[in-house]
């Protein structure tokens, strides 16, 4: 079946540490997005990319770090001079045309002891 | 920039209506989307608007006005399954069918017996 799917659904990792998301879809979407969320916020875009070998800043990038280097994978890393790390991490893609929707996946929950 | 407002909290009774307002503010609109979020899961694609008018799809519906900024998500024949947040979403022109979506913070919706 396809999918969008994220690795571990639960992180916990010591403060000062980096720490890599996994994101993987099989839909053959060109974007992908990462978002942040916290308790009563809204989602906020961290990284996006529209195609391979590019990504663009989202609304709060500092601290945070992206690759695309395949269509089906884009992680995301948590550095250590990202101030609050902990939140609920989602992973979304979608085919890039204009209205179409982003597919989630489940999300990361990373605690930062 | 965007600023997207919704109610934090409404409840509502199992088998009623009920209306979720979403008023927006944008430098330039490229549709507006609905997501539903169960605690601790992924949000599920619900509806989007890019024209004005009242979008039907089952026992969900929902609304735009782009001259006033405001969109409405409409539930019907509410079941106790219902009971999640609901989060509004809005795209701007700024760049291709690809880019990010901006959030509000997202509805949560009590379903009463």
């Amino acid at each position: 079946d396809g999918g969008i799917t994220q690795s571990p659904k639960y992180l916990f990792r010591k403060e000062g540490q980096n720490v890599t998301l996994s994101c993987e879809q099989n839909l053959n979407h060109d974007a992908m997005y990462w978002y942040r969320q916290d308790p009563g916020q809204g989602l906020r875009l961290i990284y996006y990319s529209q195609i391979v070998n590019d990504f663009q800043k989202g609304d709060i990038a500092e601290g945070y770090s992206v690759s695309r280097e395949k269509k089906e994978s884009f992680p995301l890393t948590v550095t250590s001079a990202q101030k609050n790390p902990t939140a609920f991490y989602l992973c979304a893609s979608s085919t890039g045309v204009n209205l179409d929707e982003q597919f989630f996946g489940p999300g990361t929950r990373l605690t930062v002891l | 920039g965007q600023n997207i407002d919704q109610p934090t909290e409404m409840t509502a009774t199992e088998g009623a209506i009920v209306q979720i307002n979403c008023t927006y503010q944008t430098s330039g609109f490229n549709g507006l989307f609905w997501y539903q979020q169960h605690a601790g899961e992924a949000p599920t694609f619900l509806s989007y608007n890019v024209l004005d008018g009242l979008e039907e799809k089952g026992r969900f519906s929902s609304f735009l006005s782009r001259s006033k900024g405001y969109s409405y998500l409409l539930l019907k024949e509410l079941q106790m399954k219902d009971s999640a947040s609901y989060l509004c979403a809005v795209r701007e022109t700024s760049g291709g069918g690809a880019d990010g979506l901006t959030f509000g913070k997202g509805t949560h919706l009590i379903i009463q017996p």
